[in-house]
């Protein structure tokens, strides 16, 4: 069965980093884009990022430009997230998110993993 | 930036008919694609490019989208139904974008 399985809860200090993975199993890795959505309590959607396994490139929300890094490791057929400088309103549930690719980017999320929730707490 | 706006909130009766718009500048000429939210869980794909049905999705859920609002329709709507519903496009610039959600409620 086709699923991502991500890393589980996390809780840090402000001002430090977090990184979360994303696990595919059972479907080709690389045919397919990764994203990042995060929710914040009570909020909604919000796209972070992405990567593109099969050519390693990656695209950023201008939000999160130079704060966020997207990564994919092909091998362990595994995305990765990683968010510095974190701020009590990174506090969130951090979904990973596949896709089919048009061009060089996703178009869409067919496939959700199960959410990490970061909590940035002093 | 493009934006994309929902109601906050549609309520309907159960077996009623829900229809929940996506408003956008010309987002008739963009795909649209829908999300479904239950409380605590992971968002799923209920439609994609404007109006087709991923496996497992009932036929009771379809879409359409012209002009300035795309709209994501529920036909005999159950309790199960109720949820939250996001509507996203892809966009240059923006890459991936969504919209505020709708919480769908079955009165």
């Amino acid at each position: 069965q086709v699923q991502l399985v991500q890393s589980g809860a996390e809780v840090r200090k402000p001002g430090s980093s977090v990184k979360v993975s994303c696990k595919a199993s059972g479907d080709t890795f690389s045919s397919y884009g990764f994203s990042w959505v995060r929710q914040a309590p009570g909020q909604g959607l919000e796209w972070m990022g992405e990567v593109i396994p099969i050519s390693g490139s990656a695209n950023y929300a201008q939000k999160f430009q130079g704060r966020v890094t997207i990564s994919a490791d092909t091998y362990l057929q595994t995305a990765y997230m990683e968010l510095s400088s974190l701020t009590s309103e990174d506090t969130a549930v951090y979904y990973c998110a596949r896709g089919p690719l048009g061009g060089n980017s996703m178009i869409y999320c067919d496939l959700w993993g199960q959410g990490t929730l970061v909590t940035v707490s002093s | 930036s493009f934006v994309l706006t929902q109601p906050p909130s549609v309520s309907v009766a159960p077996g009623e008919t829900a229809r929940i718009p996506c408003g956008g500048n010309n987002i008739g000429s963009k795909s649209v694609h829908w999300y479904q939210q239950t409380p605590g869980q992971a968002p799923v794909l209920v439609i994609y490019y404007d109006r087709n049905r991923p496996s497992g999705i009932p036929e009771r859920f379809s879409g359409s989208n012209s002009g300035n609002t795309a709209t994501l329709t529920i036909s005999r709507v159950e309790a199960g139904d109720e949820a939250d519903y996001y509507c996203q496009v892809w966009h240059t610039a923006d890459y991936v974008l969504f919209g505020g959600g709708t919480k769908l409620t079955v009165l």
